[in-house]
């Protein structure tokens, strides 16, 4: 069974401090890998996809790698501001069941003015 | 471009009252997933849809949670009788599966209150 785990569990980084959330998963067969941005009482906002295939993706401030055969991925955020605060989950597909995501419990993020 | 709508976005119900919860997913997507989300257990997958048709209902907690999609622009997550454990907030996500992307993009939620 697919474990998703995200350590920590919390952070707290000054403003314009780069961050690197981690994201590490049991089984290396994955399909995709998928970061989420969650603000309280909000849903879930997709980040970023990094396909199988890939080795990073990016997106403004925001650059995810992935690294399969240790089951990791990372999400870099570059000079961080007050409203990246939020928890930032990551999900993969599970083995068994097409389009069910299995999600880390997340990172919550505060970052200080 | 509309994103995934749920409605309504809060529920106070009380315990043994029948509660429906509505979605609609991005059009063009294929799949729509309903979630639920508590504090003690996270996000849990509830049920999927490929082309209107359930794939994997397994997440339903029992049978008084009931799923459909009637068509491809509409779908409601039902819960007879509601009791006070079913309170959370539930998601209601869509992807599609054109170029293998499967990004999934979520809905603002229905916070769920049953007294």
């Amino acid at each position: 069974k697919q474990e998703v785990t995200q350590i920590p569990a919390a952070l707290s980084v000054p403003e314009g401090e780069n961050l690197v959330l981690n994201c590490s998963f049991t089984d290396s067969a994955i399909y995709n890998l998928q970061w989420f941005r969650q603000d309280p009482g909000k849903g879930l906002t997709s980040l970023l996809l990094i396909q199988s295939s890939q080795r990073e993706q990016t997106s403004g401030r925001l650059n995810a790698s992935l690294d399969k055969s240790s089951g990791r991925s990372t999400l870099y955020i570059a000079a961080s501001q007050p409203g990246d605060s939020a928890t930032y989950l990551c999900a993969v597909p599970t083995l068994d069941s097409w389009g069910k995501l299995q999600f880390g419990a997340g990172t919550q993020v505060v970052v200080t003015p | 471009d509309a994103g995934v709508i749920q409605s309504p976005r809060h529920e106070v119900t009380e315990m043994g009252q029948e509660v429906t919860l509505r979605c609609k997913p991005i059009s063009g997507h294929d799949y729509l997933f309903w979630y639920r989300q508590t504090m003690m257990r996270g996000l849990e997958l509830l049920i999927y849809f490929n082309n209107n048709v359930p794939i994997d209902d397994s997440g339903m907690p029992e049978d008084r949670f009931s799923a459909k999609m009637p068509n491809a622009s509409f779908s409601t997550l039902k819960i007879q009788p509601s009791e006070p454990r079913d309170s959370a907030v539930y998601f209601c996500a869509s992807s599609r599966t054109s170029g293998g992307a499967w990004e999934q993009f979520f809905g603002p939620g229905t916070r769920l209150t049953v007294l």
